[in-house]
């Protein structure tokens, strides 16, 4: 069975700080690994998303995730966040095969003060 | 183009009553999803159809719930009888699929319930 871990359920940062996300999954299995946002009544919206290759993924919004498979993590990162940022981020995992079910994490409220 | 659309927004009703869901995808996805979201929590699958068949139901309580997806584009998604602790926010999902891996999937907004 896979499962993920948020470590922190509310981030509180000031505008223009940097900001990190923690994630980390469990799977006995390779995984793919996903983070979605979720604005204030919105639907969840993919972030970004790592399958294979390079271990630094991006999104076009100045996010971005690094796959780390010995420290079974995937956190997220932004060097300089803005008040739009400000939304709940969830961490996904789905494993290889054929049936790739998202595993999400609990989520993480990230809110960016003036 | 439109995304996933779900009806309706918000639902009050008080326990031992019907409630039904609707899902429009998005046109052309053959995957979708009804997922269920906790207070607090991230998303469970409840269940995953790929057009009309239902390929992952294993999360779903049959004995309250059912879902069907008759010719393969809407879903509607039931719960008779409600009890308090089905109030959670009820997700609808879509996807291209299947394509031999993993794939984007989109969400719609949700719908709200409340059973009092």
């Amino acid at each position: 069975a896979q499962s993920v871990t948020q470590l922190d359920s509310q981030v509180p940062v000031f505008e223009e700080a940097p900001v990190e996300l923690r994630c980390n999954y469990s799977s006995s299995v390779s995984v793919y690994l996903f983070w979605y946002v979720q604005y204030p009544n919105q639907g969840l919206q993919l972030l970004l998303k790592y399958l294979s290759g390079s271990t630094l993924v991006e999104s076009i919004n100045g996010f971005e995730a690094e796959f780390n498979k010995s420290q079974t993590s995937f956190h997220l990162r932004k060097p300089s966040v803005h008040i739009s940022d400000t939304a709940e981020y969830f961490c996904a995992v789905s494993r290889g095969g054929s049936n790739y079910k998202l595993t999400f994490g609990k989520g993480t409220l990230l809110t960016v003060n003036p | 183009e439109a995304g996933v659309v779900q009806s309706p927004r918000y639902k009050i009703i008080e326990k031992k009553q019907p409630v039904a869901f609707w899902c429009n995808p998005i046109s052309g996805h053959n995957t979708l999803y009804w997922y269920l979201q906790n207070l607090g929590q991230g998303p469970e699958l409840l269940i995953r159809y790929e057009n009309e068949e239902a390929v992952d139901d294993s999360q779903l309580p049959k004995d309250r719930f059912s879902a069907e997806r008759l010719k393969g584009v809407d879903s509607t998604l039931k719960i008779q009888p409600a009890e308090l602790g089905d109030s959670a926010v009820y997700l609808c999902a879509s996807s291209l699929g299947p394509s031999g891996g993993p794939e984007t999937q989109y969400f719609g907004p949700g719908t709200r319930l409340t059973v009092l």
